[in-house]
């Protein structure tokens, strides 16, 4: 009974490929995060969801796109991927975007 | 701009050594700070901040807000092998809501 759940644990594919990542969380959170952190361990916010409306939206390359059908579930959809794509992917959510983050164990992809 | 600036980057101590890690932040719309340990996978959860002064504990870890002086203080004190870990610090602000990580602090404790 995983609390925030995300797949693939593992993604290696060559440059250019689409990919997503899903993620789902059971803990009644409103809000849901994706975090990317390179290979200097620096974990910084990409995209932030709070009942399926985006709320924060850093400055991403427009080939990630987020998608949360409902408020337990916030996809990543990347689109044309290069090698600086390589990273951790990690999902998180928070009850009331003031509380403690609850994070996945990660998304690791590997771009060729 | 870095928001959130701690240091030491990375430092390795023997089993029962105390450490002493330190998290510098920006005050404009500052509501909370936290921290986070992370060893191999997924950061999980270990303070929240949000008042000067008041020591929080768990365990042999410990930390504590200045709001003054804008830093926070985690300690870890007789360390074991498991403490050894990425620390992240990260505060939230008014307004955006927005959790900033810092870089985070490698803490390796050997035998």
């Amino acid at each position: 009974d995983t609390a925030v759940s995300q797949t693939p644990k593992y993604l290696v594919t060559q440059m250019g490929n689409d990919k997503s990542i899903k993620c789902e969380q059971n803990l009644g959170h409103d809000t849901m995060y994706w975090y990317k952190q390179d290979s200097k361990k620096f974990l910084k916010i990409m995209f932030s969801y709070n009942n399926k409306e985006l709320i924060i939206n850093e400055t991403v390359p427009n080939r990630f796109s987020p998608k949360s059908p409902d408020k337990a579930h916030l996809n990543l959809h990347i689109n044309s991927l290069e090698l600086g794509d390589s990273a951790v992917y990690f999902c998180a959510s928070s009850q009331n975007r003031a509380g403690e983050l609850f994070f996945g164990e990660g998304s690791r992809l590997t771009v060729l | 701009e870095d928001k959130v600036v701690q240091s030491p980057l990375s430092l390795v101590v023997h089993e029962g050594d105390t450490v002493t890690l330190n998290c510098s932040y920006e005050v404009t719309n500052f509501r909370s700070l936290l921290w986070y340990k992370q060893e191999k996978k997924a950061p999980t959860f270990l303070f929240m901040l949000t008042s000067s002064g008041i020591e929080k504990k768990s365990g042999r870890l410990s930390s504590i807000l200045d709001k003054k002086e804008l830093f926070s203080i985690l300690n870890i004190t007789a360390t074991q092998t498991g403490d050894s870990a990425i620390y992240l610090c990260a505060s939230l602000y008014y307004g955006n809501n927005r959790l900033a990580f810092g870089k985070g602090n490698q803490v390796v404790v050997i035998p």
